[in-house]
């Protein structure tokens, strides 16, 4: 089945520590994003990237870092830098109908 | 100023009523748009996009599109409880990497 899958599904970060969030895609899609969501609120894009090996800044990406060496992979690492990391986080690709398709959501709790 | 805006709702309709949901966008340049719904707790599946102007419809939802007052509406007939979730609009920024801008979302309840 072609799809996107995000790992894991719950993260639980202590205070100082780094983590990475996965997403994976088999859908041959050249463009992947990260996007944040709070409660009640939209989404919000940290990173995207449209080509391997290239990645822009989103409205929010203080803390965060990317990268994208394959182009079925696009793991986001959420710094100790990231003061208020617990959120919602959608990673989505683009196909050729210039639609955004969306992973299932890393939900990721500070302890 | 929020570059697209929605009424955060909650939208409350009895079931088989027409919901209106509705959106603003503050770019002109601004072509593509697209509405996801979201359900407690899982990740937003599209619904509709449309790119012109006038009505596009597909099965009980119906996308309108007003460029020229920048308004984006979503109708969703014969509404279900299975339709109770959160409406997220989306708006695609031009010459931006297939960037979309979300709305804050409409929280939408029917009831049976």
């Amino acid at each position: 089945d072609g799809g996107i899958t995000q790992s894991p599904k719950y993260l639980f970060r202590k205070e100082g520590q780094n983590v990475t969030l996965s997403c994976e895609q088999n859908l041959n899609h050249d463009a992947m994003y990260w996007y944040r969501q709070d409660p009640g609120q939209g989404l919000r894009l940290i990173y995207y990237s449209q080509i391997v090996n290239d990645f822009q800044k989103g409205d929010i990406a203080e803390g965060y870092s990317v990268s994208r060496e394959k182009k079925e992979s696009f793991p986001l690492t959420v710094t100790s830098a990231q003061k208020n990391p617990t959120a919602f986080y959608l990673c989505a690709s683009i196909g050729s109908t210039d639609t955004q398709y969306f992973g299932p959501g890393t939900r990721l709790t500070v302890l | 100023q929020k570059e697209v805006e929605q009424n955060s709702g909650p939208l409350s309709v009895p079931e088989g009523a027409i919901a209106s949901l509705n959106c603003t966008y503050s770019d002109r340049g601004s072509q593509s748009f697209f509405w996801y719904r979201q359900y407690s707790g899982k990740s937003p599946e599209l619904i509709m996009f449309i790119y012109s102007n006038g009505d596009k419809e597909d099965g009980r939802f119906t996308a309108q599109l007003n460029k020229a007052s920048q308004y984006v509406s979503l109708l969703i007939r014969d509404s279900q409880p299975s339709d109770s979730a959160t409406y997220l609009c989306a708006v695609k920024i031009p010459n931006q990497g297939g960037k979309l801008i979300f709305g804050q979302g409409t929280e939408l309840s029917v009831k049976p």
